[in-house]
């Protein structure tokens, strides 16, 4: 089955400055790359997800990049605020099984004032 | 448009005991998910409904957790008898708009002691 691994698992930066989250995964079959962010106590929000037909995709400060050779996507935050600390999943599926995502273990953001 | 709501939030039992969550997911999304989220990793999929019908299960314990989708609307994921190990969130996500993406709820955090 799927297998997805994200580093860092913990992530400090200063307010202002750019955060990059990386996953890598295995299966070749996957084609749906949603990044979603949890804060404490609430459930995993969407913020952005690519498809493997596109490599790159932004949404304001936020833009992910899609490498399927690799197989390996990357969160990238840019112009940080302290409102972005939170906890980041990337997750992986199927075009054959889109709602069966395989979560990576998660990143620790904290953003310093 | 309303979210995916979930109940209760909190709940701690012991072990050996029986607890059942309720989700109701976005109106006119066919497709639902159960999720267990244990502390400090990312979710994993427990089941799958589209409609009322089971579409994936393969993660389920069935000896000890059961889950329905009656009338192909809201779900009832149930435990018994609870173990200590089953301490997490367990989180409704439903899917099948534009997009097919996937919209969690904000969880039911279990306790078990």
């Amino acid at each position: 089955g799927e297998n997805v691994e994200q580093h860092p698992s913990t992530l400090s930066v200063q307010e202002g400055d750019s955060a990059v989250i990386k996953c890598t995964y295995s299966d070749s079959a996957s084609n749906y790359f949603p990044w979603y962010k949890q804060e404490l106590g609430k459930g995993p929000q969407l913020i952005i997800d690519i498809r493997s037909n596109v490599g790159e995709k932004k949404d304001q400060r936020i833009a992910v990049t899609l490498n399927k050779t690799a197989k390996h996507f990357s969160l990238h935050i840019t112009e940080t605020q302290p409102e972005d600390s939170a906890v980041y999943f990337c997750a992986a599926s199927r075009r054959d099984s889109w709602g069966k995502l395989q979560f990576g273990a998660g990143t620790q953001v904290v953003v310093t004032p | 448009e309303a979210g995916v709501a979930q109940s209760p939030r909190y709940k701690i039992i012991e072990k050996r005991q029986s607890v059942a969550f309720w989700c109701n997911p976005i109106s006119g999304h066919a497709t639902l998910y159960w999720y267990q989220q244990i502390l400090g990793q990312g979710p994993k999929l427990l089941i799958q409904f589209q409609n009322n019908g089971v579409v994936d299960d393969s993660q389920l314990p069935k000896d000890r957790f059961s889950a329905e989708r009656l009338k192909g609307v809201d779900s009832t994921l149930k435990i018994q008898p609870a173990k200590l190990e089953d301490s997490a969130v367990y989180l409704c996500a439903s899917g099948g708009g534009s997009g097919n993406t996937i919209y969690f709820g904000e969880g039911s955090w279990l306790t078990v002691v």
